[in-house]
């Protein structure tokens, strides 16, 4: 099936620990993306990917980083998690840069 | 940077419109409309180009107005269906072409 999967679905995650939020997509997209959605601030964009080997930040990139190895795979690793990135994330992606977005089902992160 | 969305929030009964406003403070390059579920991820409902180009999908159309920097959504003879929140996304035409979000237009239709 074509799309965009994440893992885990939910994570609950004790303060200090380190956790990577996998992202697979199959439908060969150059770019992709991670975001966080808040309540009420909608969607933010933490880092972005145009093309693989290149990763770029976007508007909430502290505490987090990623890697694009190959065009499928865009992880994205807190390397200490703190209370604040309790969020839900999603990963997307898109044919090019700019172009419309697919996005995966989200992963619920609970940092306690 | 963020677009403002208005109205933050509409009830509806069935079969009315609603118009939901995306307005940015630079100049676009384009708009990108998603609707979002409750508990879902955000579907991609249209993007539309500066030139101020109109378009179409099922009884949900949205324009660009280019001079204003502002885009519109109408929904027209709302359905149940439409219930969700709105998203417009814009990407600036100076910068990296990345989709930077509003808040959301929290819609909900009633029967």
């Amino acid at each position: 099936i074509a799309g965009i999967t994440q893992a885990p679905t939910s994570q609950i995650l004790a303060a200090g620990r380190r956790m990577t939020l996998r992202c697979t997509q199959d439908m060969r997209h150059n770019a992709m993306y991670w975001y966080r959605q808040d309540l009420g601030l909608g969607l933010r964009l933490i880092h972005y990917s145009n093309t693989a080997g290149t990763t770029g930040k976007g508007e909430v990139p502290d505490g987090y980083s990623v890697s694009r190895a190959n065009t499928d795979d865009f992880p994205l690793t807190l390397a200490s998690a703190v209370p604040s990135q309790t969020s839900v994330y999603f990963c997307a992606s898109s044919e090019t840069p700019g172009a419309r977005e697919v996005f995966g089902p989200g992963t619920r992160l609970t940092v306690l | 940077q963020q677009p403002v969305q208005s109205p933050q929030a509409v009830i509806l009964r069935e079969g009315e419109d609603a118009v939901i406003n995306c307005s940015s403070s630079k100049a676009l390059y384009s708009v990108h409309w998603y609707r979002q579920k409750h508990g879902e991820a955000p579907v991609f409902l249209m993007i539309l180009l500066k030139g101020g180009e109109q378009k179409g999908h099922e009884k949900i159309s949205a324009s660009f107005n280019e001079k204003k920097q502002q885009s519109s959504l109408y929904l027209t003879a709302s359905q149940l269906s439409y219930s969700g929140t709105y998203f417009c996304g814009t990407v600036l035409i100076q910068g990296a072409q990345k989709l930077v979000f509003g808040q959301g237009t929290r819609l909900t239709i009633n029967p």
